[in-house]
């Protein structure tokens, strides 16, 4: 079954360096989502993308994160200069072009900022 | 903007029992609404979407109702499990747009054999 991968899942990183993280979606999936999960909360969307164009990135802190899809495919999230509140799950996932409107999700990416 | 309400607090119940889960929301009317499952360090994942003119839906021992009136979906696991022992989410589509939702703080369900 096909699956969204997600890369590195564990990240530890001091503040003010710059981290990244990688987002394989399911093939075929045109959206793509970037959220941010803190313990005990739901995902808080970061930002969408419809094929390589972001349809939604109002939620993002554009000062210190951004993303890109530049072919359409997988996508890379940058966080730069990383702080202590970025300590969270940062999530992506996918949706078909065509159907319902269920979410696929990866295994997601742990930071700890230190 | 719109509002999504779970309980926050841990729903421990006896396996074999029903677990009855509860989402509320507020200052609009979605078109449909969804139930993740959420193991602890995983991914949400999908289970029901559930449409506004559906009242119920079922899969295998999982029923979800919507209430468009009371602003309510209610989340049943019939027969449940200590493999059903997860947090569980409770998505709505965004005001503006149907491809982006916004999901709830989850509950907490812990089943003892």
């Amino acid at each position: 079954e096909a699956e969204v991968a997600q890369s590195p899942r564990y990240k530890i990183t001091e503040k003010s360096q710059a981290v990244a993280f990688w987002c394989d979606p399911i093939s075929g999936h045109a959206t793509l989502y970037w959220y941010r999960q803190i313990l005990g909360q739901g995902p808080e969307l970061l930002v969408q993308f419809q094929d390589e164009s972001v349809v939604d990135d109002s939620q993002l802190p554009k000062d210190r994160f951004s993303a890109e899809r530049l072919k359409g495919v997988d996508s890379t999230l940058k966080i730069q200069p990383a702080e202590l509140g970025d300590s969270a799950m940062y999530l992506c996932a996918s949706r078909p072009r065509q159907g319902a409107y269920e979410q696929y999700f990866g295994p997601g990416t742990r930071l700890t900022v230190t | 903007s719109q509002k999504i309400e779970q309980n926050s607090e841990a729903l421990n119940i006896q396996e074999g029992k029903t677990a009855t889960l509860t989402c509320n929301y507020t200052n609009y009317s979605p078109a449909y609404l969804q139930w993740y499952r959420q193991d602890p360090g995983r991914g949400p994942v999908f289970l029901l979407l559930i449409r506004e003119n559906e009242k119920e839906k079922r899969k295998e021992r999982l029923k979800v109702t919507f209430d468009t009136t009371l602003k309510q979906s209610l989340f049943h696991i019939t027969a449940s499990q200590p493999a059903d022992s997860a947090t569980y989410l409770c998505a709505l589509p965004g005001y503006s747009s149907a491809s982006k939702i916004i999901f709830g703080s989850g509950t907490r369900l812990s089943i003892r054999p």
